[in-house]
């Protein structure tokens, strides 16, 4: 079965600051792999997400992820981050194969200051 | 295209009682995850459906908990004899059968009193 894995659980950040949040999976085969956000009150957005081709993925609102598939990993980035930033992030992982359930980790907090 | 529609919003329930949570996906979407979320937990898995059946249920407490997605009409997440651990937001995915993203629901925000 699949796990994912989020370093963080709280990151606390000034304007501008760079972001890189952690995420690491588990699973014996092919892969798909999501970020989502959830702003304070919302329901999930997908942020972006990867299932072949460049392992350097580009998404809404500057973010960026990268897959490196030797240390199975889904970090995700933005050089500059707003207020409007805060929210939860959350790294998800979905097998390729049928039948696959789309699993998340436990998501991580970050808080912008201005 | 209306996105996922959960209902209710909010549920308010007595220990002891039933509490349905209703899920209406995507058009054209013939598949459904469950999540609940609880503060500091993050988003649980639950149980992946599809059309009349159940692909993956291994998140569903054994006890208590049922969900369908029957050929018609929403799918329905039950939970039986609530106790106050049951409190949560319960959110709804939906997608077509082809890998892609889900796309959630805006969550039932279940309170047990």
């Amino acid at each position: 079965a699949q796990s994912v894995s989020q370093h963080n659980h709280h990151v606390i950040l000034s304007e501008a600051a760079s972001l890189e949040l952690g995420c690491n999976y588990s699973y014996g085969g092919t892969v798909n792999l999501f970020w989502y956000v959830q702003y304070p009150g919302q329901h999930l957005q997908l942020l972006l997400k990867y299932f072949s081709g460049d392992p350097l993925v580009k998404g809404i609102k500057g973010f960026e992820a990268e897959f490196i598939k030797s240390k199975f990993s889904f970090n995700l980035r933005k050089p500059s981050v707003q207020w409007s930033d805060t929210a939860e992030y959350f790294c998800a992982v979905k097998g390729n194969q049928a039948g696959t359930a789309l699993i998340f980790g436990k998501g991580t907090t970050l808080s912008v200051s201005s | 295209n209306a996105g996922v529609m959960q209902n209710p919003r909010h549920l308010v329930r007595r220990r002891g009682q039933e509490a349905r949570l209703r899920c209406s996906p995507m058009k054209g979407h013939s598949h459904v995850y469950w999540y609940r979320q609880l503060p500091e937990e993050g988003l649980k898995f639950m149980v992946y459906l599809q059309k009349e059946n159940i692909i993956d249920e291994s998140g569903m407490p054994k006890e208590r908990f049922s969900a369908e997605f029957p050929k018609e009409g929403p799918s329905i997440l039950r939970i039986q004899q609530v106790v106050r651990g049951d409190s949560a937001a319960y959110f709804c995915a939906s997608s077509p059968p082809d890998p892609t993203e889900a796309f959630f629901g805006q969550g039932t925000r279940l309170t047990v009193v």
